[in-house]
């Protein structure tokens, strides 16, 4: 079993929709938990964190963690097509001095206008 | 420059070629991560720095891949005697002192291996 499952997608939907990015996980000492937007050819930026259960919003983007069922998301409310891009979930372990991430493998999002 | 800055963007090599990566961290950051990225495959570890120390090279898939970093900044990755299962888009980031998370990565340098 992998440690991170991360749907590749691709997802496509239309402009002003709500779009769901979901990741699951198998490693309970995962203690911080991230999103990271990858627009093409251009290197991961972080765009969410967060260490509890519970949601936290940023504008339009709300990222969602339940540690008992191993689960997080990400929802984007008024999607646009600026949004297209790919969305890597990043855990990293509450133990760990190296801040070291793990990383899944990304959905691909195209928000068509 | 204000951010991670990575070379070559892009290069072509033959197999059985070595080939070396450079990345130059943000300024003040202490750790430096190399990871990389193949097609469909998500971001893959491959090596930890602090300072000049790699407390974690843990990702390196083969010893033909090794990886330094001078005066705590610049960093090279060497790929020796390259395989066509090498090419992929070999991602660098830095982060201040390591630990929180917050990684800045460039815009990596993409590899292909003929």
């Amino acid at each position: 079993q992998k440690e991170v499952e991360q749907d590749p997608g691709p997802l496509s939907v239309p402009e002003g929709a709500i779009v769901s990015l979901n990741c699951t996980y198998s490693n309970s000492a995962f203690q911080y938990f991230m999103w990271y937007r990858q627009y093409s050819r251009k290197g991961p930026e972080l765009l969410m964190y967060t260490y509890s259960s519970g949601n936290k919003e940023d504008g339009r983007f709300t990222a969602q963690v339940d540690k008992s069922s191993k689960y997080i998301s990400l929802f984007i409310r008024d999607s646009q097509p600026s949004d297209s891009a790919t969305y890597l979930c990043a855990f990293l372990d509450g133990s760990s001095n190296t801040g070291k991430l793990i990383f899944g493998q990304g959905t691909t999002l195209q928000v068509k206008p | 420059g204000a951010g991670v800055s990575q070379s070559p963007s892009n290069k072509v090599t033959e197999k059985g070629k070595d080939v070396e990566l450079r990345c130059d961290p943000i300024s003040g950051h202490t750790a430096l991560y190399w990871y990389r990225q193949s097609l469909g495959q998500g971001l893959e570890f491959l090596i930890y720095f602090q300072g000049n120390s790699a407390p974690d090279k843990s990702g390196l898939p083969s010893d033909r891949f090794s990886a330094e970093r001078t005066g705590g900044s610049v960093s090279t990755l060497t790929i020796q005697r390259t395989q066509q299962e090498d090419s992929a888009v070999y991602l660098c980031a830095s982060s201040f002192q390591g630990a929180s998370g917050e990684l800045f990565f460039g815009e990596g340098s993409r590899l292909t291996v003929l």
